[in-house]
């Protein structure tokens, strides 16, 4: 098992230009999050799946986008990309009950 | 959005000294309390899951306990080393549903020979 992987794991963008960091996870997980982790902050939430189809926000959903066709992928969108989205982005998967996240590898974004 | 306290925000100890800190969060509406280990350019991995009061859990050298009703839980490391080097991250649950955890931001240990 791969377990959860992201793609890539550095992007530099410039302002307002938009893109994906992808996610898939081979662990038949129904519960899907993105983190984004900022010096002195912690890891906060920005969307949540909890099925295919089924999406919701997090505590920082501005700015970006998720969708979730399959239960193995749940890409996250930038629209237009902002220096204030430089960060490092964490995809992470559960199961409902015990609830225990297993975390992707990060994407460190740099939005200059 | 849950108020999730960490304390203390890091601690520098000395190989073989045993330490502990402290996770605060709100007493009301506690479904369960996660503990993840966090090492430097590494994903954040579970630690342990604790869900009743009273709870004790234990790993290795690592062990946490859990006080529901006045909301707090403390993760102790018994003769640290090197290796334990890391942020220590808690997370409660309000609820069954494991999709939005709140994280506090964490107790960054070091430890040196």
């Amino acid at each position: 098992n791969a377990g959860v992987t992201q793609t890539p794991k550095f992007q530099v963008l410039k302002t307002g230009q938009s893109m994906t960091l992808q996610c898939a996870q081979d662990m038949n997980h129904e519960y899907m999050s993105w983190y984004r982790q900022d010096p002195g902050m912690g890891l906060r939430l920005i969307h949540y799946s909890v099925g295919a189809g089924i999406t919701d926000q997090g505590e920082v959903p501005n700015g970006y986008n998720v969708s979730r066709s399959t239960t193995e992928d749940f890409p996250l969108r930038l629209l237009s990309a902002a220096p204030s989205q430089t960060s490092v982005y964490f995809c992470a998967s559960s199961q409902p009950h015990r609830g225990e996240q297993y975390f992707g590898p990060g994407t460190r974004l740099t939005v200059t | 959005i849950l108020n999730v306290e960490q304390s203390p925000q890091s601690l520098h100890v000395q190989e073989g000294d045993s330490t502990n800190f402290t996770c605060s969060f709100p007493s009301s509406n506690f479904y369960a309390l996660h503990w993840y280990r966090w090492e430097t350019a590494k994903s954040p991995e579970a630690l342990f899951v604790m869900t009743l009061n009273g709870d004790e859990k234990k790993k290795g050298r690592i062990s946490a306990t859990l006080n529901t009703k006045e909301g707090y839980s403390y993760l102790y490391i018994k003769g640290s080393q090197p290796e334990d080097s890391a942020t220590y991250l808690c997370a409660p649950r309000p609820d069954g549903t494991a999709s939005k955890l709140t994280f506090g931001t964490g107790t960054r240990l070091q430890v040196t020979l």
